[in-house]
């Protein structure tokens, strides 16, 4: 059965430094999707992308982050200065039918 | 805004007990709501989607209903295990097709 890959597992940075985290949707699927979990919290909303653009994006997602499809299978959420406060589970999903979402298994970013 | 609450926070039953977790949500104008499951710094396991032209979904141990009216949902478990011990997540699917989680039920089952 098919499903959404996200790499690394787990990434550890400095404060300051940029990170790219990427997701491999799977392969049929048009929309994808972020949301990030803070330890202890939920699941919160991201960034939702639809051909090549932006579709929605919450009150977290500000000029620090970006997202992309550089090429036909990855889908990237780069941070370019992180915080302490960034440090969460990143979870990328995808779907080609808008009303149920495949999860990957996250990324646990730990920002220094 | 959508908000969505999960009842209890936490809840600890001995093995074999049937249990109910209660999920509710501010804004019934809904597409499907979905129950999860969340291992301890794992990822999300979706355990059941429940359509919002459906009432229930059923599978195996696990039983959703939905009310989309009075904005509940609740799982069913039956009988069970310590392997069931997770937090389990129900997240409604909005009119702008994302995601909004609730809070959480921590469960513990005792062997």
């Amino acid at each position: 059965e098919p499903e959404v890959t996200q790499t690394p597992s787990h990434q550890v940075t400095q404060m300051g430094q940029e990170v790219i985290l990427r997701c491999v949707p799977i392969s049929n699927h048009l929309y994808f999707y972020w949301y990030r979990q803070i330890l202890g919290q939920k699941v919160e909303f991201l960034v939702s992308f639809y051909n090549n653009e932006i579709s929605e994006k919450s009150e977290i997602f500000d000029d620090q982050f970006s997202v992309e499809r550089p090429d036909g299978s990855n889908f990237t959420l780069k941070i370019r200065s992180t915080k302490l406060e960034d440090s969460a589970m990143y979870f990328c999903a995808s779907t080609a039918t808008l009303d149920t979402q495949y999860f990957g298994p996250g990324t646990r970013l730990t920002v220094l | 805004k959508q908000e969505v609450t999960q009842i209890p926070a936490a809840l600890s039953v001995p093995e074999g007990e049937n249990l109910v977790l209660n999920c509710s949500f501010t804004d019934s104008a809904i597409y499907n709501l979905q129950w999860f499951r969340q291992d301890p710094g794992k990822g999300l396991t979706s355990l059941l989607l429940i359509q919002s032209s459906q009432r229930e979904q059923t599978s195996g141990r696990l039983n959703a209903s939905l009310d989309k009216s009075s904005g509940r949902s609740t799982l069913y478990i039956a009988a069970s295990q310590p392997g069931d011990s997770a937090t389990y997540l129900c997240a409604v699917i909005t009119g702008t097709y994302k995601y909004i989680f609730g809070t959480g039920t921590r469960l513990k089952v005792l062997a």
